[in-house]
């Protein structure tokens, strides 16, 4: 069964500095979803992405966030300069519009 | 301004009790209602999308209905391993989806 995957599943990080979360959505999928969820607390939106744009993004995505989509299978999420509230599960989701996948994510903590 | 309200947050029952989670929803242009199951640790994994008022989706134990301010998930003959936390999120006319606190089930054998 084809899935979403994602790397590393936890990252350590010292405050300001830069950090690539990756991720491969499911082959035939058109739309690709970063989420946040911080410990014990709600999953929340940060960005959508389609055809090679951002389609909506969230107040929390600030210039700090930027995603990509270098080649034809990977899905990136770039954190500028992180600050200590950054830290949280990081989620990956990729549609087909009727069903949405998740992968497994990425922790991130910041020190 | 979208927003998503599950209740209870919290629901103990025992194996073979069935009950239903509450998920009421406000958004501006409902473009489809979805369920999920998160374990602990691990990602949300997709259990139904809902697009109208009417509209009922099953799968196994677990039964989805939508109205035009709610969606309840119905849970029959629960069973210890159905244990998890469920969310509802909405997509909304702008493509942002937005999710609810979930409601933590906890199935006792």
């Amino acid at each position: 069964e084809p899935e979403v995957t994602q790397t590393p599943s936890h990252q350590v990080t010292q405050m300001g500095q830069e950090v690539i979360l990756r991720c491969v959505p499911i082959s035939n999928h058109l739309y690709f979803y970063w989420y946040r969820q911080i410990l014990g607390q709600k999953v929340e939106f940060l960005v959508s992405f389609y055809n090679n744009e951002i389609s909506e993004k969230s107040e929390i995505f600030d210039d700090q966030f930027s995603v990509e989509r270098p080649d034809g299978s990977n899905f990136t999420l770039k954190i500028r300069s992180t600050k200590l509230e950054d830290s949280a599960m990081y989620f990956c989701a990729s549609t087909n519009l009727n069903e949405q996948f998740f992968g497994p994510g990425t922790r991130l903590t910041v020190l | 301004e979208d927003q998503v309200t599950q209740s209870p947050e919290a629901l103990r029952l025992q194996e073979g009790e069935s009950s239903s989670l509450n998920c009421s929803y406000t958004v501006s242009g409902l473009r489809g209602l979805f369920w999920y199951r998160q374990d602990p640790g691990k990602g949300p994994e997709f259990l139904f999308t809902l697009y109208s008022a009417g509209e009922e989706k099953e799968k196994e134990r677990l039964k989805a209905t939508l109205t035009k301010k709610e969606s309840f998930l119905h849970i029959t003959a629960p069973k210890p391993e159905d244990s998890a936390t469920y969310l509802c999120a909405v997509r909304d006319r702008d493509d942002k989806i937005i999710f609810g606190k979930g409601t933590r089930l906890h199935i006792l054998p």
